[in-house]
């Protein structure tokens, strides 16, 4: 069975630093994609960032950028220059080739302070 | 692009009625899938629906059932309500394709079950 862990239930980080969120997960699958969502106070889940596990070279989507390590299957999130809007739940996911289904994990609550 | 819609967004039902929601994907999107969010099992996959047909679906009791139309637009409904079901309903959309199968949400809607 598929599993995906976060182990930072929460973390908090000072405006305009850096952070990374933690995420293993679990699969003897070889073809598989690995998200982020955000889901802020409002509760709409908002895409952050997507890896696709065939490929070596690590997403980056504007200040949010993965660390990918397909053998140790971990699934990194680095926030850079962290700003107030990025105070959310994140989740980290995964997803097997056409399947619709997204396993979660737990979620990290993170709290950007001014 | 309009993003996926839900209705409605809150719900009060009493234990042992039923429960009908609603989910419109994003335009052209054919897959629909739909997630249960709770304090204590986090978020957990009900089913997915392809093409009017499921395609997967997740360890739920039969209470918990859904369907797709035509113009994809999705309903699941929850019979004989409990406690338990108090939570938020997601739905998510994607175009169901190899390679494109990055899941947007709806707004959720929010059941409380009295």
């Amino acid at each position: 069975a598929q599993t995906v862990t976060q182990s930072q239930p929460e973390m908090s980080v000072q405006e305009a630093e850096t952070v990374t969120l933690s995420c293993t997960y679990d699969t003897s699958e070889s073809n598989y994609y690995l998200f982020w969502y955000k889901q802020p106070p409002s509760r709409q889940m908002i895409l952050v960032i997507r890896q696709e596990a065939y490929k070596q070279q690590n997403a980056t989507e504007n200040r949010f950028s993965v660390n990918f390590q397909k053998a140790a299957k971990s699934f990194s999130l680095k926030i850079s220059d962290s700003q107030l809007g990025d105070t959310a739940m994140y989740f980290c996911a995964f997803m097997i080739n056409q399947g619709g289904k997204l396993i979660f994990g737990q979620g990290t609550e993170l709290s950007v302070k001014p | 692009k309009a993003g996926v819609t839900q209705t409605p967004r809150y719900l009060i039902k009493t234990r042992g009625q039923q429960v009908t929601l609603s989910c419109s994907p994003i335009s052209g999107h054919r897959s629909v899938s739909w997630y249960q969010q709770t304090p204590g099992q986090g978020l957990q996959f009900l089913f997915e629906y392809f093409s009017e047909t499921q395609r997967n679906k997740g360890n739920f009791p039969g209470r918990f059932s859904g369907r797709q139309f035509s113009n994809s637009r999705s309903e699941m409904n929850v019979s004989t309500l409990e406690l338990g079901d108090s939570a938020l309903y997601l739905c998510a959309s994607s175009p169901g394709l190899a390679t494109q199968e990055t899941q947007y949400f709806g707004p959720g809607t929010r059941l409380l079950v009295l």
